[in-house]
């Protein structure tokens, strides 16, 4: 079975440009987490989506972030503009709520590394 | 708010030996799931192994155990056997099994050196 996957999987760009991180979670799961990995802060949840809705963003760092869930197949992770401090690895997790319980452990994509210059 | 720690932030093991890795977490909840992720190089999250908190056997995988102790709660990884591709970084996450808390705590990571 295919795991998450994520694109691409290194983005390299000029600070003041827009930058879209890709997601596809593990088919049959209902719950999608985007986190951002950095040495600093170690691994930080930015976003958790259940069916399609966005449920929590607390984890969003400013305005600049955004995230899209059109469908329970995609997600995408936006920043506009990018900053050099947004350089890190960002990890998009999915796993399946059941009954509403967490029972199931969360399976995490490759990562995007992400060096905004 | 629960907390995970880990103290030791690297370690060693010569190949085909034994090493453990330690994890403690703070929680006032009685229903729980515990993990250990690992990340090699190729920065993957891979997870290794998970342990119910109701369950009091200790979970098992291949080389990979723990030592869940609830008492005092700790969470520690057994790695048996030690091969050049254990090689990474161990993250020991924490996240409640209430219907409400989706979270996932992760303590600050253990880099594992194994030696030929």
């Amino acid at each position: 079975d295919a795991g998450v996957i994520q694109s691409p999987r290194h983005e390299v760009t000029e600070m003041g440009q827009e930058v879209t991180l890709r997601c596809k979670p593990i088919s049959g799961h209902n719950s999608l987490f985007w986190y951002r990995q950095t040495m600093m802060r170690g691994l930080e949840l930015l976003i958790y989506f259940n069916n399609n809705v966005p449920i929590d963003d607390s984890g969003m760092p400013e305005d600049r972030f955004s995230a899209k869930m059109p469908n329970a197949s995609f997600s995408t992770l936006k920043i506009q503009p990018s900053e050099p401090r947004d350089s890190a690895v960002y990890f998009c997790a999915s796993t399946l709520r059941r009954g509403g319980r967490w029972d199931q452990p969360q399976h995490f994509g490759d990562g995007t590394r992400l060096s905004i210059l | 708010a629960q907390t995970v720690t880990q103290s030791q932030p690297e370690m060693s093991v010569q190949e085909a030996e034994t090493v453990t890795l330690s994890c403690t977490y703070d929680t006032s909840e009685s229903d729980y799931y515990l993990f250990w992720y690992k990340q090699p190089p190729s920065r993957q999250m891979i997870l290794v192994i998970r342990q119910e908190a109701y369950k009091q056997q200790n979970a098992t995988e291949n080389r990979f155990s723990v030592n869940f102790q609830k008492a005092a709660k700790s969470f520690s990884l057994k790695i048996s056997d030690s091969q050049l591709g254990d090689a990474a970084m161990y993250f020991c996450a924490y996240r409640s099994a209430g219907s409400s808390n989706y979270k996932l705590t992760f303590g600050k990571g253990t880099l594992l050196t194994v030696n030929p």
